[in-house]
């Protein structure tokens, strides 16, 4: 499968637990976005990345969210101290210079 | 804030009619316009995008208009089958930007009854 990959697919976490998840991209794609979905809604976005570089961060993100993307290929988004709020579908997408997003599975996370 | 809103929220019709998915957009600077499909439990995928020196592109069954002026853009199905029923995203962009984020409407569940 040459698409883009999420793992984990779920993660069930208590409240104030860290939680990490991975994002490969496309191979090449040198652009990569995370995206938040919540039940109901359009995919909202987070981060993006060109190549290694966080060049946008939303509002949305807030100081216990972090993502790394060290050598330009795959990602990581970090959770701390997880809220109840934090609970929805991460959804990673990559493209090619600007053009269309490929949307990975998503990572469905629930906070208890 | 840019914003993109889509109607309507939800959407049944009977097997072989057309459906009609509507969105309006707030930032002028758009101009770049995908329409996702989302199965239930399933990534989004493109099924179809529109860039804003086109004013109609087609792809079998499978349409999207854009009034630049009105900023309005339109996801047109037709000779809809069971397969078709799923969740549509649109979104709107400004492609060539130092982003190219995708400002999602809240989505039409578009249901097609056999």
């Amino acid at each position: 499968d040459t698409g883009v990959s999420q793992d984990p697919r779920h993660k069930i976490t208590k409240r104030g637990q860290n939680v990490t998840f991975r994002c490969d991209p496309i191979s090449e794609h040198n652009r990569l976005y995370w995206y938040r979905q919540t039940l109901g809604q359009g995919p909202e976005f987070l981060t993006y990345f060109q190549n290694e570089a966080q060049l946008e961060k939303s509002r949305l993100l807030s100081d216990r969210f972090s993502a790394e993307r060290p050598k330009g290929s795959f990602s990581t988004l970090e959770i701390q101290r997880t809220e109840q709020g934090d609970s929805a579908m991460y959804l990673c997408a990559s493209s090619m210079r600007g053009e269309t997003q490929y949307f990975g599975p998503g990572t469905r996370l629930l906070v208890l | 804030g840019e914003n993109v809103e889509q109607h309507p929220s939800t959407l049944s019709v009977q097997e072989g009619d057309s459906a009609v998915i509507k969105c309006t957009y707030s930032d002028s600077a758009s101009n770049y316009f995908p329409w996702y499909k989302q199965e239930l439990g399933k990534r989004p995928q493109l099924i179809i995008d529109i860039r804003s020196n086109v004013g109609e592109k087609k792809d079998q069954r499978i349409a999207v208009t854009l009034n630049k002026t009105a900023k309005h853009f339109s996801l047109h199905i037709t000779e809809t089958q069971p397969e078709d029923s799923a969740v549509y995203f649109c979104a709107a962009s400004w492609a060539g930007g130092a982003t190219n984020k995708l400002i999602f409407g809240t989505g039409t569940l578009l249901a097609v009854q056999p």
